[in-house]
């Protein structure tokens, strides 16, 4: 699969493989992350979440990693599809703070 | 049934303009949200309310005025456009019961405001 140790503001992937997205979170003091999937021309919307009790978590053909020491997030796609070409956001929380505070995006491209 | 929906989608104007983008979510939440994503793809909120009343308001300029109806409805007026406005501004809601933490929010499509 492809990856990326740290952020990156683009990832290539070739269909087929798995692909891994980072972040990096700012506020140790944030207690829920969610990942977001922005299609072109759409509003963000939910992928997964996962709060700081946890340091794993999966989905459908999708992972979330939560290393609360290094203030770490990723999001791995299994078997990424054409339709996985997006841009990905990871986003934090803080406990009873309305604002959902969000990353620099990551635009992924599925190579066919 | 769209979740979250916005108008206009596509909005230019010249300078100096005021113009409006209308917001109404048929979600039941409690907590409306502005959010400007600018040409780097970055999102930040700009306001917030929660039943009718301002929770959040960011660093934005005065320019920018909020207006919430009711709970469904969240507007976004700017006066005296400036060609640095040029964003797309996304309207979103959650739940309540300590705001975002206990749910995901719900995006609208989006408005894409151009000033020439």
């Amino acid at each position: 699969g492809e990856s990326v140790g740290l952020h990156l503001p683009t990832l290539s992937v070739q269909e087929g493989d798995n692909s891994i997205i980072n972040c990096a979170y700012s506020n140790s003091a944030s207690d829920y992350f969610i990942w977001y999937k922005q299609e072109s021309g759409k509003g963000p919307q939910f992928i997964i979440d996962i709060r700081s009790n946890m340091d794993k978590r999966q989905g459908q053909r999708v992972t979330v990693l939560l290393n609360k020491t290094v203030k770490h997030l990723s999001l791995q796609i299994a078997a990424t599809q054409p339709g996985d070409s997006a841009v990905y956001f990871c986003a934090e929380n803080r406990p009873n703070d309305y604002k959902l505070s969000f990353g620099a995006g990551t635009t992924v491209t599925v190579r066919a | 049934d769209t979740a979250v929906s916005q108008t206009p989608k596509y909005l230019v104007t010249q300078m100096g303009n005021d113009k409006s983008i209308k917001c109404e979510q048929n979600l039941g939440h409690d907590t409306m949200y502005w959010y400007k994503q600018d040409s780097k793809k970055f999102l930040k909120i700009m306001f917030s309310y929660n039943n009718k009343e301002l929770i959040i308001n960011e660093t934005v300029p005065n320019r920018f005025s909020p207006k919430s109806p009711d709970k469904a409805h969240l507007n976004l007026h700017i006066n005296s456009l400036e060609l640095g406005d040029s964003a797309v501004y996304f309207c979103a809601s959650s739940t309540t019961s300590g705001g975002p933490n206990t749910g995901e929010l719900f995006f609208g499509e989006g408005s894409r405001l151009t000033v020439l």
